[in-house]
């Protein structure tokens, strides 16, 4: 069965600090892979995405991802977080013509 | 681009009264879902769409619920009766082939 998980429900980190988000799945095909991020009372935005290639993907707000094979995993990182980066975060995977499977999202919150 | 409309923002209903959400995808895109997220059950793909055609109406709830595309650029949610289990926010989202999923800003349903 498809699932992604991503671990950790809550994360608090200090302004400036490094951020990882750890995101799992199990997918029975090539997963294409997918970081969204949403702001309160706001719809979803993506973050970044991969597809094939480069398993390091930038994408904006200075996020960046690595993909794992090895691993499944598909884990989000900032190397300085801003106060602005409080959110819900979500991990989704997906493949050609299939719907896409959401995790649970993890809650980040930034003190100053 | 307008991105995916939905309307409207807000809905504020009494038990039993039928409510119906509307959502335009964006112009191209022929792949559209609806989700339903609340603070419980985090975020639940309801049904999507390829090509106006119900594809997955698993996430259904019940008969209460249903959900049409009578054309590519509109798609409707229904809920007859109402209950105030439904309140949520509703979220509808387009895709074109293999992109991202590119999401509404939602509808915040209370159900009184």
């Amino acid at each position: 069965a498809q699932s992604v998980t991503q671990p950790d429900i809550h994360i608090t980190v200090s302004e400036g600090a490094s951020l990882e988000l750890r995101c799992n799945y199990s997918y029975g095909a090539t997963p294409y892979l997918f970081w969204y991020v949403q702001s309160p009372g706001q719809g979803l935005q993506l973050l970044l995405k991969y597809f094939s290639g480069d398993t390091l993907v930038q994408g904006i707000k200075g996020f960046e991802a690595e993909f794992k094979r090895s691993q499944s995993s598909f884990n989000l990182r900032k190397p300085s977080v801003h106060w602005s980066d409080a959110a819900e975060y979500f991990c989704a995977v997906g493949s050609y013509g299939q719907n896409f499977v959401f995790g649970p999202g993890t809650r980040l919150s930034v003190l100053p | 681009d307008a991105g995916v409309i939905q309307s409207p923002r807000h809905e504020v209903t009494e038990m039993g009264q039928e409510v119906t959400l509307r959502c335009k995808p964006i112009s191209g895109h022929n792949s559209l879902f609806w989700y339903r997220q609340t603070m419980m059950r985090g975020l639940e793909l309801l049904i999507y769409f390829n090509n106006n055609v119900p594809i997955d109406d698993s996430g259904m709830p019940e008969d209460r619920f249903s959900a049409k595309m009578p054309n590519a650029s509109f798609s409707t949610l229904k809920i007859q009766p109402s209950e105030p289990r439904d309140s949520a926010v509703y979220f509808c989202a387009s895709r074109s082939g293999l992109d991202e999923q590119y999401f509404g800003p939602g509808t915040r349903l209370t159900v009184t």
